[in-house]
């Protein structure tokens, strides 16, 4: 079955830019899914961040828009994300997940194991 | 963007009891919600989508139901691997995507 796993710095300094990729296996990125990233704090709790079709079509929260990029990269079946001038507030576990949509219906499944990434000099 | 309630924060619950977490949209959603459920140091697990749809391998005691702003997530009988964080999500407005904050069902 499709598995997801998130890689990247667990640590960036205050103002710089966050990257993280998500590999998945088991599947192939070009089926007819979206590929999301969701992050989670105490605070905010589950935080949709944005989502890309393997065309490269993507669709962002509109919060966070402006300093959000995923893109995909459909010959290492890897998508990414990143995420620009962060500051302590993006301190988060960060998910890349699957978000299949069937029959009128979506959901998020599966979702990686989780990143904890924090916003600190 | 729509906002998720879920009520209560926390549950205080005995194994073997029923159990009825409750989600409620700020506005309509139609069916269009999925549950989750998380323990510590794991990714959410999916439950139920389409409000009441249980995806093969989840077990058959829990149940969703509702439609509309007004939502639950029935567990019949608790098991201890019950005891986690439960999240609803709507899918309806988009985007975001939102989440309700969580109801932890702890054990009495």
């Amino acid at each position: 079955q499709v598995q997801l796993q998130e890689s990247g710095p667990g640590l960036v300094k205050p103002s710089g830019t966050l990257s993280l990729t998500c590999a998945v296996s088991g599947g192939s990125i070009s089926s007819n899914n979206w590929w999301s990233w969701v992050r989670q704090t105490p605070g905010k709790g589950l935080e949709w961040i944005g989502e890309i079709y393997h065309s490269g079509r993507t669709n962002y929260n509109p919060s966070l828009e402006s300093r959000v990029t995923i893109s995909v990269d459909k010959s290492t079946s890897h998508f990414s994300l990143r995420l620009n001038s962060v500051t302590a507030a993006d301190t988060a576990v960060y998910y890349c997940a699957r978000f299949i949509i069937s029959g009128g219906n979506s959901w998020f499944d599966p979702w990686g194991q989780g990143i904890l990434v924090t916003v600190s000099s | 963007e729509l906002v998720m309630t879920q009520s209560p924060a926390t549950l205080s619950v005995s194994p073997g009891e029923r159990v009825t977490l409750s989600c409620r949209a700020s506005q309509s959603i139609s069916s269009n919600l999925a549950w989750y459920q998380q323990k510590p140091g794991q990714a959410p697990r999916l439950l139920i989508y389409g409000a009441s749809i249980r995806p093969t391998g989840i077990p058959a005691r829990f149940s969703g139901s509702g439609s509309g702003t007004e939502f639950t997530l029935t567990i019949s009988s608790l098991q201890s691997e019950d005891f986690a964080i439960y999240y609803c999500q709507q899918y309806n407005n988009w985007p975001p995507y939102t989440f309700g904050q969580g109801t932890k069902l702890e054990i009495k």
